[in-house]
């Protein structure tokens, strides 16, 4: 089946620090990707709608210059956090469609700020 | 707006017995794709199973079948001789095709215990 890997599997930072995520789509081409959340023994909450050579478009309360998305090209989405506090430590998966009939996902990121 | 609805916190099964956890969705759409995800510790989503709505025959993958009626809305996955490995979090999910790159809806998904 089709890959998504994402990258760092688990990042430790200092509260105040950035944090960059990347989602890659290694054996197909993602126009879309999509970053959801997941807070412990919950399900996965959509983020945000990242989009190739477009702005991402972002769930309501979700806000836009905490999480900056850039979808530079056709296999690579990238999820900066910016100025990190203890509060958006959480686990962080990205996923993209095949075909628009099967979504991959990453191998999630465990976001932990200190 | 599709809604899926898993109604099992949690579930537990004893080793080779078989089990089903439930889920209901909403949804105007006539063509549409469900699935079932399994999350386990490692927190990889796994696809389980895949449904196509305008395909009436359920869809089966060696242990895990679905009983999927769409004038219910029902989509419901069926586990048999359980595994110890089946222990897991199990998400129900939606995607509504194929107008351009949709994200997939999520229950909020059924802890299953498998038991030796």
């Amino acid at each position: 089946g089709a890959v998504v890997s994402q990258h760092p599997s688990r990042v430790i930072c200092k509260s105040g620090t950035s944090v960059k995520i990347e989602c890659r789509s290694l054996d197909f081409q993602a126009t879309t990707m999509f970053w959801y959340r997941q807070f412990p023994k919950q399900s996965l909450m959509l983020m945000a709608t990242s989009n190739e050579g477009s702005k991402a478009t972002y769930e309501q309360g979700v806000e836009k210059d905490k999480f900056l998305i850039n979808h530079a090209s056709l296999t690579l989405s990238t999820l900066t956090v910016t100025s990190a506090h203890p509060e958006d430590s959480s686990f962080y998966i990205c996923s993209a469609n095949l075909l628009n009939t099967e979504a991959f996902f990453g191998q999630g990121t465990r976001l932990t700020v200190v | 707006a599709q809604t899926v609805t898993q109604s099992q916190p949690e579930m537990s099964v004893q080793e080779a017995e078989t089990v089903t956890l439930s889920c209901t969705y909403d949804t105007s759409e006539n063509n549409y794709y469900l699935f079932w995800y399994k999350q386990p510790p490692s927190r990889q989503m796994i696809l389980v199973i895949r449904q196509e709505a305008y395909k009436q025959q359920n869809a089966t993958e060696n242990r895990f079948s679905v009983n999927f009626q769409k004038a219910a809305k029902s989509f419901s996955l069926k586990i048999s001789d359980s595994q110890l490995g089946d222990t897991a979090m199990y998400f129900c999910a939606f995607m509504k095709p194929p107008s351009g790159n949709t994200p997939l809806v999520f229950g909020k998904g059924t802890r299953l215990s498998v038991i030796a």
